[in-house]
């Protein structure tokens, strides 16, 4: 299994442009879940789904929007890009009691 | 509401001692706790879980957590650190009554281990 897998890993912006950070699982799990990572602040949840079909607004989720049409995959939609979208945005799954977490994507608004 | 703070931004020790890294929560009912690690430039990586039972939780690595209701505290413990357990720290909670599996994490704390 590939677990939890983000494209890109690195990208630039310029103010205004818009993006998707691609999310995609391969353990059949229905709980899905976007967070971004700031220094010093943790993680802050922008958007989930618990399952295909199905989304939810988390604590951060002006500026965004997700889609769920598949278990596997759970994009996440930047419109409009600003330099207060500069982070490092997780995608998660959930099983059980236990978040599995891909490996990051470092998105830098200019 | 739920909410989790971890006190220290960093932890310092030297190989060998003993390591503890502080959490304390705040939830309106009762706690799902748990320890995430994440290493420079990866994704988090889950290390233990309190759901109910027995308040001493045992982990991957060797970590260990202690849950204590009257002190709403879950702090992380590891009898020896090792310079590999250096690694940034995250505390997260959920209140069972909740069934959107919101969890709140806390904002890290970073541990380094000197050799």
């Amino acid at each position: 299994n590939a677990g939890v897998t983000q494209t890109p890993k690195f990208r630039i912006l310029k103010i205004g442009q818009s993006m998707t950070l691609q999310c995609t699982q391969d353990m059949n799990h229905n709980y899905m879940y976007w967070y971004r990572q700031d220094p010093g602040m943790g993680l802050k949840l922008i958007y989930y789904s618990v399952g295909a079909g199905i989304t939810d607004k988390g604590e951060v989720p002006n500026g965004y929007n997700v889609s769920r049409s598949t278990t596997e995959d759970f994009p996440l939609r930047l419109e409009l890009a600003a330099p207060s979208q500069t982070s490092v945005y997780f995608c998660a799954s959930r099983l059980g009691g236990e978040l599995f977490f891909g490996e990051g994507s470092r998105l830098t608004v200019l | 509401a739920q909410s989790v703070a971890q006190p220290e931004d960093q932890v310092n020790v030297a190989e060998g001692n003993p390591l503890t890294v502080k959490c304390t929560y705040s939830v309106s009912g009762n706690p799902y706790l748990f320890w995430y690690v994440q290493y420079p430039n990866r994704g988090l990586q889950f290390l233990l879980k309190y759901i109910t039972g027995d308040n001493l939780v045992k982990g991957s690595y060797g970590f260990e957590a202690e849950f204590n209701k009257s002190q709403t505290s879950f702090h992380l413990k590891k009898p020896s650190a090792l310079v590999s357990d250096s690694a940034l720290y995250f505390c997260a909670v959920r209140d069972r009554a909740r069934d959107d599996y919101k969890l709140s994490f806390g904002a890290g704390t970073t541990v380094t281990v000197r050799a």
